[in-house]
């Protein structure tokens, strides 16, 4: 399969404790974007990178949400001390150049309890 | 104002007919255009990206309106299969985000 990859595809965890997602994208695509998506509303976009480069951080991303992709291929999203706010399903997507679509993966969903 | 805005719906039709959904964005230098389909509890897929001459794709219908700031999806023949919600989504050219709507959600009946 050479789509989009996320793992894990669903995440249980106590509030306060840290959480890591990973995506894999589309080889050679070299943009990635987080998004974020509750039930009833659409992705709520988070961060996106060109290649290894964080280009932009939505407002919504608190201090405790962090993202890297090291070497301009696969990235993760840590949320630090989790909140029950943070549960929602955690779409990765991926795009070869700007102004194009993008393709998302089946997502992680998070639930905090 | 929210930056993409559309009619949450939901739309309930029956099978045969024809739906339209229109969704309007607020950034005029927006430059690409998209719906995205998502089915329940899935990941959105890309339904068509919009031209600015408008296009087409069996029996789905995308038309862009950069004057007034809408885009629209035209369904003809709805199936039962077309039951989804239905995302517009835009970019602009300066930034790399995908901004989307909250999605408009299609129930197609028999």
């Amino acid at each position: 399969d050479t789509g989009v990859s996320q793992n894990p595809r669903h995440k249980i965890t106590k509030r306060g404790q840290n959480v890591t997602f990973r995506c894999d994208p589309i080889s050679e695509h070299n943009r990635l974007y987080w998004y974020r998506q509750t039930l009833g509303q659409g992705p709520e976009f988070l961060t996106y990178f060109q290649n290894e480069a964080q280009l932009e951080k939505s407002r919504l991303l608190s201090d405790r949400f962090s993202a890297e992709r090291p070497k301009g291929s696969f990235s993760t999203l840590e949320i630090q001390r989790t909140e029950q706010g943070d549960s929602a399903m955690y779409l990765c997507a991926s795009s070869p150049y700007l102004n194009t679509e993008a393709f998302f993966g089946q997502g992680t969903r998070l639930t905090v309890v | 104002r929210k930056e993409v805005e559309q009619d949450p719906g939901p739309f309930n039709v029956p099978e045969g007919a024809t739906v339209a959904f229109n969704c309007t964005y607020s950034n005029s230098a927006s430059q690409s255009f998209f719906w995205y389909r998502q089915d329940c509890r899935k990941e959105p897929k890309l339904l068509m990206s919009v031209y600015s001459s408008g296009n087409e794709d069996g029996r789905f219908t995308a038309q862009l309106n950069r004057a007034s700031q809408y885009i629209s999806l035209l369904i003809r023949d709805s199936k039962l299969s077309d039951s989804a919600t239905y995302l517009c989504v835009v970019n602009e050219r300066s930034q790399g985000n995908l901004i989307f709507g909250k999605g408009t959600k299609l129930s197609v009946k028999p």
